[in-house]
């Protein structure tokens, strides 16, 4: 089945604690991205990736790191969470870095920071 | 900077009803535009989409959209909505020559029986 998997779907997590969340994905797609959901907020974009070894910031980078070594996978670094980093996180791939493609959403890790 | 406003944040409406909800974005140049759909605990998926050609689309579960480029709208709609219809709701535009699309901030549809 194709999909786009992340793991863990629920983190709760002390301030400064270093944490990875994964997202793989099996369609074989070349772009991929990440997004954090805040109530009011709508999706903002944190980082996308248009290949490997091809990473950008997207609207809201600050406090993230990513790393695309592999085409299927795509993990997003917290080195030192805070608070303001307590949301809902969403993994994203699409077939290509092209306007007219859709993405397809993995299922969201909520992510809380005390 | 572009733009994508969902004009509102929740929309009720009782179960059989038709609903409007309503979408615009900032610029009319080349643009693709998305709806999406997350129903609750789960991730976002493609409801429909214009690329080009008619600019009514038809997507899943009896929903349509349309495209109006004067109006720099894509509002979507369905005439009879159900129970489980209820979710968020969001609009995503792609204009030519970005990598990022655009998100509005959704719009929570809650159906009542």
């Amino acid at each position: 089945e194709a999909q786009v998997t992340q793991n863990p779907r629920y983190l709760i997590t002390v301030t400064g604690k270093k944490l990875t969340v994964t997202c793989s994905q099996n369609m074989n797609h070349e772009y991929m991205s990440w997004y954090r959901q805040d109530p009011g907020l709508g999706l903002r974009q944190i980082y996308y990736s248009m290949n490997v070894e091809v990473t950008d910031k997207g609207d809201v980078p600050e406090g993230y790191k990513v790393s695309r070594k592999e085409k299927r996978n795509f993990p997003l670094i917290l080195e030192s969470p805070s608070p303001n980093q307590t949301s809902l996180y969403f993994c994203a791939s699409s077939p290509a870095a092209g306007f007219s493609y859709e993405q397809y959403f993995g299922p969201g890790t909520r992510l809380t920071v005390t | 900077a572009q733009s994508v406003t969902q004009l509102d944040s929740q929309v009720p409406v009782f179960e059989e009803a038709p609903v409007e909800l309503r979408c615009n974005y900032s610029s009319s140049v080349s643009v693709y535009l998305f709806w999406y759909v997350q129903y609750p605990n789960q991730g976002l998926q493609l409801l429909l989409k214009y690329l080009s050609g008619s600019t009514l689309v038809k997507g899943i579960n009896g929903f349509e959209a349309e495209f109006n480029k004067s109006q720099t709208s894509f509002h979507l709609r369905k005439p009879s909505v159900h129970i489980s219809d209820t979710a968020e709701y969001f609009c995503a535009v792609s204009w030519e020559g970005s990598y990022i699309p655009t998100f509005g901030r959704g719009t929570s549809l809650i159906v009542h029986p």
